[in-house]
């Protein structure tokens, strides 16, 4: 069980905008530290995607963006390419358990 | 080119221990904390703990505390985790990855470098 809580699947057709929630608590999300977000490709090593709640690593495309409100985060996919196809994991600190939390990651099928 | 580099995959038998190496390459390894993160086939992301490598303090998550020991070599730029008393459960791609000491330590700009992963498989 995940500290922080996204849905296992999310799917869109080429073209298509889909968004990834991820749920969190006052002790992670809600205490201010930051929501990222990475992308693993199928056989590799997770890519930091989103950092600090919304802003891109220099040459990420501009297609993907996030927003968090309260104890909720969300990433947002716009344009879907055949590329996209990955797992999204979101991440941020929880002051309980002192030390970083992940989601349980979301399968990205573009259709 | 600025990477993380890993050592070999690994199998033990349960109750050995394991020790994973990562090496830091085209970057100063004293500029940025080293964390572990390991993931179980089909399953998601766990953080196991970080390591400054200024003094070499750690922390470690609870469920790895008494069997996890992180260290590195700043001599070499390497980084290391050992995970001892190991159980099938433990069977798992091991990683590193960096955040900056700049950020401070609530990794502000997320884990921005990872290490090709390392995979650890606990069999008898």
């Amino acid at each position: 069980q995940s500290v922080l809580t996204q849905p296992p699947s999310v799917s869109g057709a080429p073209g298509q905008r889909v968004t990834i929630s991820c749920t969190g608590s006052s002790s992670n999300i809600g205490a201010g530290y930051g929501v990222h977000w990475y992308q693993q490709l199928p056989g590799t090593a997770p890519k930091l995607l989103i950092y600090d709640d919304n802003n891109r690593p220099s040459g990420v495309p501009d297609r993907f963006s996030a927003s968090n409100s309260g104890t909720s985060a969300s990433l947002a996919i716009t344009g879907l390419q055949a590329e996209d196809e990955a797992d999204f994991y979101c991440q941020s600190y929880d002051t309980s358990l002192s030390g970083w939390v992940f989601g349980g990651g979301t399968k990205l099928t573009v259709l | 080119q600025v990477q993380l580099v890993q050592s070999g995959a690994e199998v033990k038998k349960p109750g050995a221990s394991v020790k994973v190496s990562c090496r830091a390459s085209g970057y100063t390894l004293s500029n940025y904390y080293m964390h572990w993160v390991r993931q179980a086939p089909g399953q998601g992301l766990e953080w196991m703990g970080i390591i400054n490598p200024n003094g070499g303090s750690t922390t470690y998550a609870r469920q790895f505390q008494g069997r996890v020991t992180m260290t590195r070599d700043t001599a070499t730029g390497t980084g290391y985790v050992e995970l001892s008393s190991l159980r099938s459960e433990d069977t798992a791609i091991y990683y590193c990855a960096r955040s900056p000491l700049s950020s401070g330590w609530f990794a502000l700009v997320g884990f921005d470098l990872w290490g090709q992963g390392t995979l650890v498989t606990v069999s008898s």
